[in-house]
């Protein structure tokens, strides 16, 4: 299993400005995933982080909103830019850990922007 | 395209009755199938998976879920239901491609237990 760390928990905002979130997990790990969550509604995948690489984005993400870092195998950050009030959100980082073919969440991080 | 669907957005229960959340998926192979649990303010915890064999799974907190592939559906139940069961539930398909999952949610389910 993973024990995945994130923060801060929770944090409101002024529109315009950006926000980074971090995610540090306990071991090592190939893959980091973080997605988002609007309000009422499922979890939507953002981007896969792997170590050393560029971030891959879904359809609907650019980097220049949501840039991400990886620098090593237990660490990532996202960061949410230019914010809107659109991007209230809970964004929760996710890693597959290679053994146990199943996703494992952080708590999350609510985001309101006023 | 991969998709999953729960239809269920709310369900309302009393203490000690018997639950079924219902999970239909969209999958062109033999999917990997997810229930996760979400509380209030909390990520998402793990219930039970389905790769392969049996096609009725246990997992934690006494739920269980059968997979159904002439259905296409991977319904979570559980005989008895607890308070502290309220809850969103979230059904996941994981979608293996370049070397990982992609996992595909569904729109979840909240539950209340009525005491």
């Amino acid at each position: 299993s993973a024990v995945i760390s994130q923060k801060p928990s929770r944090d409101i905002c002024q529109r315009g400005t950006s926000l980074t979130i971090q995610c540090q997990v306990d071991s090592q790990v190939t893959m980091m995933f973080w997605y988002r969550q609007q309000p009422g509604q499922s979890l939507t995948l953002i981007a896969t982080a792997n170590q050393g690489s560029e971030a891959t984005y879904e359809s609907g993400f650019v980097i220049d909103k949501f840039p991400i870092s990886r620098p090593n195998l237990t660490f990532s950050t996202l960061t949410v830019s230019n914010m809107s009030p659109e991007d209230s959100s809970i964004y929760l980082c996710s890693v597959e850990t290679p053994m146990n073919t199943e996703a494992f969440f952080g708590q999350g991080t609510r985001l309101t922007v006023v | 395209a991969q998709s999953v669907t729960q239809p269920d957005i709310h369900i309302t229960v009393s203490e000690g009755a018997s639950l079924e959340l219902r999970c239909n998926y969209s999958y062109g192979a033999t999917p990997y199938l997810f229930w996760y649990v979400q509380s209030p303010g909390q990520g998402l915890q793990l219930l039970l998976k389905y790769f392969s064999g049996d096609t009725l799974v246990q997992g934690i907190k006494g739920f269980e879920a059968e997979f159904k592939r002439s259905q296409s559906s991977f319904n979570l139940r559980k005989p008895s239901v607890h308070w502290s069961d309220a809850a969103e539930y979230f059904c996941a398909v994981g979608a293996r491609g370049s070397g990982t999952y992609k996992y595909i949610f569904g729109t979840g389910t909240r539950l209340k237990v009525l005491a």
